[in-house]
């Protein structure tokens, strides 16, 4: 059963501390992105990887990191710099080979509040 | 200005309705056209995908493009209120993905 988890569904943080959202995807896909998604707002790329150890910043990078060790795995810290960071995350995969005619295909998103 | 323009509603219509959702766009360089739906809190579903002007059909869903215009479109024909979502529409460059901020439906029973 091939598709893209997210954990957790929910996460609560304290001002001040870095939390990490998982990103798993067993489609084999080689490009992973990371969407925040605020109400009114759309989906807002924060970074992208391509290939394994190789990552971009997206729009809105600042106060968040990320990691591409593995090709199923797309970890995203939110760290303490980030001023705003209550949002809906979604993490998402595509193929690269074969041109731009390739979907994009979303996990089921993680909802992050900062106490 | 927005690379992609899409009119966030909210768009109420009564279940059997045939709905209109739309989306322009600026770039001329977008090749592929999306639409994506997402239910409340949930991540959102791939429900079509085109990449030249005219008409995609797919059971009660139809994508249209029109490049010419920079204009896209998708019409659900006999509505249900399980349509009820928010509706994206998303475009491609490269491996550059551009999303409209969404479409609000509910379908009423």
């Amino acid at each position: 059963d091939g598709g893209i988890t997210q954990s957790p569904k929910y996460l609560f943080r304290k001002e001040g501390q870095n939390v990490t959202l998982s990103c798993e995807q067993n489609l084999n896909h080689d490009a992973m992105y990371w969407y925040r998604q605020d109400p009114g707002q759309g989906l807002r790329l924060i970074y992208y990887s391509q290939i394994v150890n190789d990552f971009q910043k997206g729009d809105i990078a600042e106060g968040y990191s990320v990691s591409r060790e593995k090709k199923e795995s797309f970890p995203l810290t939110v760290t303490s710099a980030q001023k705003n960071p209550t949002a809906f995350y979604l993490c998402a995969s595509s193929i690269v080979a074969g041109g731009p005619y390739n979907e994009q295909f979303f996990g089921p998103g993680t909802r992050l509040t900062v106490l | 200005q927005k690379e992609v323009e899409q009119d966030p509603g909210p768009l109420s219509v009564p279940e059997g309705a045939i709905v209109s959702l739309n989306c322009t766009y600026s770039n001329s360089a977008f090749q592929y056209f999306m639409w994506y739906r997402q239910y409340s809190r949930k991540g959102p579903e791939l429900l079509m995908y085109t990449y030249s002007s005219g008409n995609k059909e797919d059971g009660r869903f139809t994508a249209q493009v029109d490049k010419s215009s920079k204009y896209i479109s998708l019409f659900i024909r006999d509505s249900q209120p399980s349509d009820s979502a928010t509706y994206l529409c998303a475009m491609k460059t490269g491996n550059q993905f551009y999303f409209g901020t969404g479409t609000s439906l509910t379908v009423i029973p």
